[in-house]
């Protein structure tokens, strides 16, 4: 079935600092990523839709300017946490989407711990 | 609107018995809905998907049943197994440019004991 890696799995970093989280379509051509949040026992909040060559869309609340996304190609988006504050410590989890109206595919997330 | 919560539901069970998770979705206009699995340091896993125009899907040792007059989403496992034990989320979407755009519910922490 459809596979997609996000790199890394678990990262610290120090605040101040940023991180890029790398999500992967390993066998397909995603037209669509999305990017979610999770804070521990609660659910998935959706961030931003990425599309390939166009400027993602963000949901309401969240800063574009802090969460910085690209989506370069059809099979790889990244998520830029900019200048990391405790605070953004979470569970960050892609998703893509191989066509329109298509199953979506979820990656295994990456923990961000920020210190 | 945003579906979070602090506190997760919780459902135990015994090996073998049948589960019956529920969700109240929020949205009139949603017609497409899905049921994930998430296990824990893990990413959703598909589990099943029922749009608006049915009312009940059937898979492998799963049922959605959908009622859009209540606004009520449920997920039946058969013979539950420890294997089971996870959180289950329920996610809609109100369709228009994509069906990958998804508001998802509050969970529910399934717990089978052996």
């Amino acid at each position: 079935g459809a596979v997609v890696s996000q790199h890394p799995s678990w990262v610290i970093c120090k605040s101040g600092t940023s991180v890029k989280i790398e999500c992967r379509s390993l066998d397909f051509q995603a037209t669509t990523m999305f990017w979610y949040r999770q804070f521990p026992k609660q659910s998935l909040m959706l961030m931003a839709t990425s599309n390939e060559g166009s400027k993602a869309t963000y949901e309401q609340g969240v800063e574009k300017d802090k969460f910085l996304i690209n989506h370069a190609s059809l099979t790889l988006s990244t998520l830029t946490v900019t200048s990391a504050h405790p605070e953004d410590s979470s569970f960050y989890i892609c998703s893509a989407e191989e066509s329109y109206n298509s199953p979506l595919h979820f990656g295994n997330g990456t923990r961000l711990t920020v210190t | 609107g945003e579906s979070v919560g602090l506190h997760l539901p919780t459902l135990s069970v015994q090996e073998g018995d049948n589960s019956i998770i529920n969700c109240a979705y929020s949205n009139s206009a949603s017609d497409y809905f899905i049921w994930y699995k998430q296990e824990s340091g893990k990413g959703p896993q598909f589990i099943i998907d029922i749009r608006s125009n049915m009312d009940k899907r059937q898979g492998q040792r799963v049922t959605v049943l959908l009622n859009k007059t209540v606004k009520h989403l449920s997920l039946q496992i058969a013979a539950t197994q420890p294997g089971d034990s996870a959180v289950y989320f329920c996610a809609e979407n109100a369709g228009g440019t994509s069906y990958g755009k998804l508001t998802f519910g509050q969970g529910t922490i399934l717990t089978v004991h052996p």
